[in-house]
């Protein structure tokens, strides 16, 4: 069946430092990808997304990069702060259905 | 434009009880989920309805869950009985006639938990 693979489950960096976390797709009709930021008890957020037409997007210090032929993407934070740690989630999507990936939690060290 | 809203926030229940989720989603929006989301794992689709319709209801526990959405809008999932594994946060989410790229949005959630 269809599922997206995430890695790392968790990652730690230094303040400043950047971050990477990688998912992998298997539906190959997946044509957008977004990336959810989702804090302790509150509702995932849509932080940045990227349709299968487009191989880069950047948005001020996150960015994410997309390998049709691979079948992955990959989001990366730069200049980390404190603020950023919390618990990341990718998603494949074909119309109207989201796979969600197992996610990520980021913990930003001062 | 107002959000997805759920309601109630938070819940604590026997097992064995029964307990219902309410879902209104964002106006116009066709398409409705519900995700369970156990700590520490990405939300898991349960249900999803176009309109008024099921689309995918391949990972709900059809045997103790249910849910319905009359007349396109609003929407209840139901757990009875409820099983101490059913802790988790129930998540709603909508999205629009164009498809989940364009405007998906999750409610707050419900936070069951089942002692």
């Amino acid at each position: 069946g269809e599922n997206v693979e995430q890695h790392p489950s968790t990652l730690s960096v230094q303040e400043g430092d950047s971050a990477v976390i990688k998912c992998t797709y298997s539906d190959s009709a997946s044509n957008y990808f977004p990336w959810y930021k989702q804090e302790l008890g509150k509702r995932p957020q849509l932080i940045i997304d990227i349709r299968s037409n487009v191989g880069e997007k950047k948005d001020q210090r996150i960015a994410v990069t997309l390998n049709k032929t691979a079948k992955h993407f990959s989001l990366h934070i730069t200049e980390t702060q404190p603020e950023d740690s919390a618990v990341y989630f990718c998603a494949a999507s074909r119309t109207y259905k989201y796979i969600f990936g197992t996610g990520t939690r980021l913990k930003v060290l001062a | 434009e107002a959000g997805v809203a759920q309601s109630p926030r938070y819940k604590i229940i026997e097992k064995r009880q029964s307990v219902a989720f309410w879902c209104n989603p964002i106006s116009g929006h066709a398409t409705l989920y519900w995700y369970q989301q156990i700590l520490g794992q990405g939300p898991k689709l349960l249900i999803q309805f176009q309109n008024n319709g099921v689309v995918d209801d391949s990972q709900l526990p059809k045997d103790r869950f249910s849910a319905e959405r009359l007349k396109g809008v609003d929407s209840t999932l139901k757990i009875q009985p409820a099983k101490l594994e059913d802790s988790a946060v129930y998540l709603c989410a909508s999205s629009p006639p164009q498809g989940a790229g364009y405007g998906y949005t999750f409610g707050s959630g419900t936070r069951l938990t089942v002692v």
